[in-house]
């Protein structure tokens, strides 16, 4: 299976400023996919993001709140820009396995807080 | 749009079986997969239907009928550590395709 690494595991951030999220993959790998999961709730995809070229974003989430960039095969990060409390949440990035019986695998997680 | 339902709570005691449903109504569909996901963990893969019928791996099954848009999760001989959400997802195309996910079931196993 895919290794995920996501950085960081936690923040807490001050309303205002923005936050990025790393997701570095131990394989090449075509989508990545960021999703976000707020408390007691399930997850919620937010975009799907493809090397070379811009992410197609969910109804609800837009470009300029959450700005991803994929330069490579192997690499993604989620901007959480201009923060407010409502952004406090978990975001997960995802790859797909295509060759493997165990479907997706996840990052650890960045457990978001915002005040 | 989509829409995938599970029911949102259960209590089962340790040892006892329990059936967590899952029905789905989506734009599309290549597959069902069931993750579990502890509190403060990442959802970790816990079975995959594409075709109807019954998967089953060690004390987990996972069973599905495409025509009735319904799926269940099967955990048998359940243990204390079996306490989790049970997260249900539909893929709707074939390939580098996103997962669509219900809202969970929060497990809670009991002596």
């Amino acid at each position: 299976s895919a290794v995920i690494s996501q950085k960081p595991s936690r923040d807490i951030c001050q309303r205002g400023t923005s936050l990025t999220i790393q997701c570095q993959v131990d394989s090449q790998v075509t989508m990545m996919f960021w999703y976000r999961q707020q408390p007691g709730q399930s997850l919620t995809l937010i975009a799907t993001a493809n090397q070379g070229s811009e992410a197609t974003y969910e109804s609800g989430f837009v470009i300029d709140k959450f700005p991803i960039s994929r330069p490579n095969l192997t690499f993604s990060t989620l901007t959480v820009s201009n923060m407010s409390p409502e952004d406090s949440s978990i975001y997960l990035c995802s790859v797909e396995e295509l060759w493997t019986e165990d479907g997706y695998t996840f990052g650890s997680g960045t457990r978001l807080t915002v005040v | 749009g989509q829409n995938i339902d599970q029911p949102t709570e259960m209590t089962a005691t340790e040892g006892a079986i329990v059936q967590i449903n899952c029905t789905y109504q989506t734009s599309g569909f290549n597959g069902l997969f069931w993750y579990q996901q502890h509190a403060g963990e990442a959802p970790t893969f816990l079975s995959y239907n594409v075709l109807d019928g019954l998967e089953e791996k060690g004390r987990f099954s996972s069973f599905l009928s495409r025509s009735k848009g319904y799926s269940y999760l099967l955990l048998k001989e359940l243990q204390m550590k079996d306490s989790a959400s049970y997260l249900c997802a539909v893929r709707r195309n074939s390939g580098n395709t996103p997962l669509v996910f219900g809202k969970g079931t929060r497990l809670s196993v009991i002596a």
